[in-house]
């Protein structure tokens, strides 16, 4: 059974830090893309950044990019999102999600993790 | 990238069909079959319900189907029950390897 388990979110100052990280099971991690996504209070949802399963390519919303750096360790199946210089818009749920075809980047996210919410204020 | 155009709200009544169309451009659902929908409950993570303009992953019910013309594409749920009231989001591939999404569709089953 595939599993996407988040952690890491809080409540952080705007021009703060914060680094997420997704646990995956239950599939070969590191053959599939993986990406975040998140969701603002009442808002829809919003791409933030995808990665190829080997790490190598990364991609970015023009939103968060120069700001978010997405990685992965595939040695402990874990996808992160390093976020810098947050801003009160990034406030949001963040989810990770799984590519649905092996070793191709298609955004088609066929599971999706529970979420974890981010805050950003003072 | 500007989000997809969908629909704040569609609304019928169980057993009757529903259609919400999803209108992007030339640069993401005009040039690309990477076309998903996706359902949300209230509370509940995103679960994928079309991909690739018309396919249904397995264990989505042949009530849902999707289309595609032009730069529009469409989800049709057909048979309506209580339990596909939700928000609907549209996705496309784009030609800047990004991934937009839809606005978002609450559907009311009266």
């Amino acid at each position: 059974e595939v599993q996407l388990l988040e952690s890491g979110g809080g409540l952080v100052q705007p021009g703060g830090s914060l680094r997420l990280s997704c646990a995956a099971s239950g599939f070969t991690f590191s053959s599939y893309a993986m990406s975040w996504v998140r969701q603002a209070p009442g808002k829809g949802l919003e791409w933030v950044s995808g990665i190829s399963g080997s790490g190598g390519s990364t991609y970015y919303a023009d939103s968060v990019k120069g700001r978010f750096t997405i990685s992965r360790d595939n040695s402990k199946n874990t996808l992160y999102v390093q976020m810098n210089s947050l801003r009160a818009e990034d406030t949001a749920v963040y989810y990770c999600a799984k590519d649905w075809f092996p070793r191709l980047l298609t955004l088609t996210l066929d599971y999706w993790g529970q979420g974890t919410l981010v805050t950003v204020s003072s | 990238q500007s989000a997809l155009t969908q629909p704040p709200s569609v609304s019928g009544s169980p057993g009757q069909s529903v259609t919400i169309s999803c209108t992007g451009t030339s640069s993401d659902v005009g040039s690309y079959n990477r076309v998903s929908w996706y359902q949300q409950p209230p509370g509940t993570a995103p679960k994928l319900m079309i991909y690739e303009v018309s396919n249904r992953p397995s264990g989505v019910p042949d009530r849902f189907s999707g289309s595609k013309s032009g730069n529009t594409a469409s989800l049709t749920i057909s048979g309506l029950q209580a339990e596909d009231e939700a928000d609907y989001y549209c996705s496309s591939y784009t030609s800047s390897t990004t991934l937009v999404f839809g606005g978002g569709t609450k559907l009311t089953v009266l």
